[in-house]
């Protein structure tokens, strides 16, 4: 099955720094790969995804980019505000129909200093 | 804007009881999803259901844990008995299918449970 391999587990820069955190995958079929950003007690949340016939998304201050090739997936956030500060989830999926469930990274805790 | 619903929002019970977990998905979602989130982990997945029909229970633990989906809309996940190993958050998330492949998966609020 998937393994989704996620660093760094935890991530503290000053506000207005950029972040960056990166996923690998195993599984060469897959196809989808969306972040989710959970605050503490909440459900998590979708912030942006990716399909594997494009390299690169963005909206407004976050971006992620996707290596096919080499397997790894990484999401930007650029001129970081304290409303960033959560736990960010990477997942990838093969989404083909039939069983499609996300295979989630452990979790990078993303702390904003001011 | 639609939001997946989950109840209760805490649940906490000896262990060898009974416990049962709802969902009920955003109005038109084909596909429900049944995960859970061990503290300080990515959610993991349990069941999947395509309208009333079990998808994907690979990694439900069948001895214990039961999920059904009666008419295709809302969900009920079991546990019995609880042990220990099983407090952890329960997520429920729910997706749109278009073009036979499911789409974005929106989660619920998740349902604590505490095992003691």
């Amino acid at each position: 099955g998937e393994n989704v391999e996620q660093h760094p587990s935890t991530l503290s820069v000053q506000e207005g720094d950029s972040a960056v955190i990166k996923c690998t995958y195993s599984d060469s079929a897959s196809n989808y790969f969306p972040w989710y950003k959970q605050e503490l007690g909440k459900r998590p949340q979708l912030i942006i995804d990716i399909r594997s016939n494009v390299g690169e998304k963005k909206d407004q201050r976050i971006a992620v980019t996707l290596n096919k090739t080499a397997k790894h997936f990484s999401l930007h956030i650029t001129e970081t505000q304290p409303e960033d500060s959560a736990v960010y989830f990477c997942a990838a999926q093969y989404s083909g129909g039939g069983a499609d469930g996300l295979t989630f990274g452990k979790g990078t805790h993303l702390i904003i200093q001011p | 804007e639609a939001e997946v619903a989950q109840s209760p929002r805490y649940k906490i019970t000896e262990k060898s009881q009974a416990v049962a977990f709802w969902c009920d998905p955003i109005s038109g979602h084909a596909t429900l999803y049944w995960y859970r989130q061990i503290l300080g982990q990515g959610p993991e997945l349990l069941v999947q259901f395509q309208d009333e029909s079990v998808v994907d229970d690979s990694q439900l633990p069948k001895d214990r844990f039961s999920a059904e989906r009666l008419k295709g809309v809302d969900s009920t996940l079991k546990i019995q008995p609880a042990e220990l190993g099983d407090s952890a958050m329960y997520l429920c998330a729910s997706s749109f299918v278009a073009g036979g492949r499911s789409d974005t998966q929106y989660f619920g609020p998740g349902t604590r449970l505490t095992v003691l």
